[in-house]
């Protein structure tokens, strides 16, 4: 059964710090990785990855995947309050199989 | 335009209502999604449409009955509920090429059963 890991659940952080959330994955077909960002409702989309070791940015976002070791990490630095939310991954295996959902990090950043 | 909306932004029902959520994209997107989200947890998908049939179901009670009336629009219809049917039920949509493409997610709707 294809399976979508993220660590840590949770993380408190002051502002201005780095983190790195961690999304591992098992899989038959790989085909792509993705991270949303979910505040209050809705998850919105932050990155999509296909390919190893090309790193997509987006401000002081991040991310990057490692296809050998079966991972990818999403780098946030210098946390703001607003970067307070969970961040789901979620990966896609094959054509006819839609994304699998992890659990997500819940990331609290504290002035 | 990456817009998905949804309707209505809350719901309060009781367990003999009959009512519908409606969900509308006008990216030219051929998938569309059902996601149930319990407090703190995952979406968890409930119905997949891709070309305006359904495609997926995953196992989801009868009281839950989803409608594509054209490419552009979903319906949840919802009768009978029970109260742990509680939840934010979010629509999503992706180009439908494959369905691991990226979605898009609407606002979501807020349900609560009495």
């Amino acid at each position: 059964e294809d399976k979508v890991v993220q660590s840590p659940l949770s993380l408190v952080v002051h502002e201005g710090d780095t983190v790195t959330l961690n999304c591992s994955y098992e899989v038959t077909n790989f085909r792509s990785l993705l991270w949303y960002k979910q505040e209050k409702k809705a998850p919105t989309f932050l990155f999509m990855l296909t390919s190893s070791g090309i790193e997509k940015k987006s401000g002081r976002l991040s991310s990057i995947l490692d296809k050998k070791e079966l991972f990818s990490i999403l780098n946030i630095t210098a946390t703001q309050t607003g970067d307070s939310a969970v961040y789901l991954c979620a990966g896609g295996f094959s054509g006819n199989t839609p994304l699998v959902f992890g659990k997500g990090t819940r990331l609290s950043v504290i002035a | 335009d990456t817009e998905v909306t949804q309707t209505p932004k809350h719901l309060v029902m009781g367990m003999t209502n009959k009512k519908s959520l409606k969900c509308e994209q006008h990216m030219g997107h051929r998938a569309m999604y059902w996601y149930k989200q319990k407090a703190k947890k995952p979406p968890e998908l409930m119905f997949v449409y891709s070309y305006e049939k359904l495609s997926i179901n995953e196992s989801v009670p009868s009281r839950f009955s989803p409608e594509c009336p054209n490419s552009s629009l979903l319906n949840l219809h919802l009768h009978a509920l029970q109260p742990e049917d509680s939840a934010l039920y979010l629509c999503a949509s992706s180009s439908g090429t494959v369905l691991t493409d990226t979605q898009y997610f609407g606002p979501g709707t807020r349900l609560t059963v009495l």
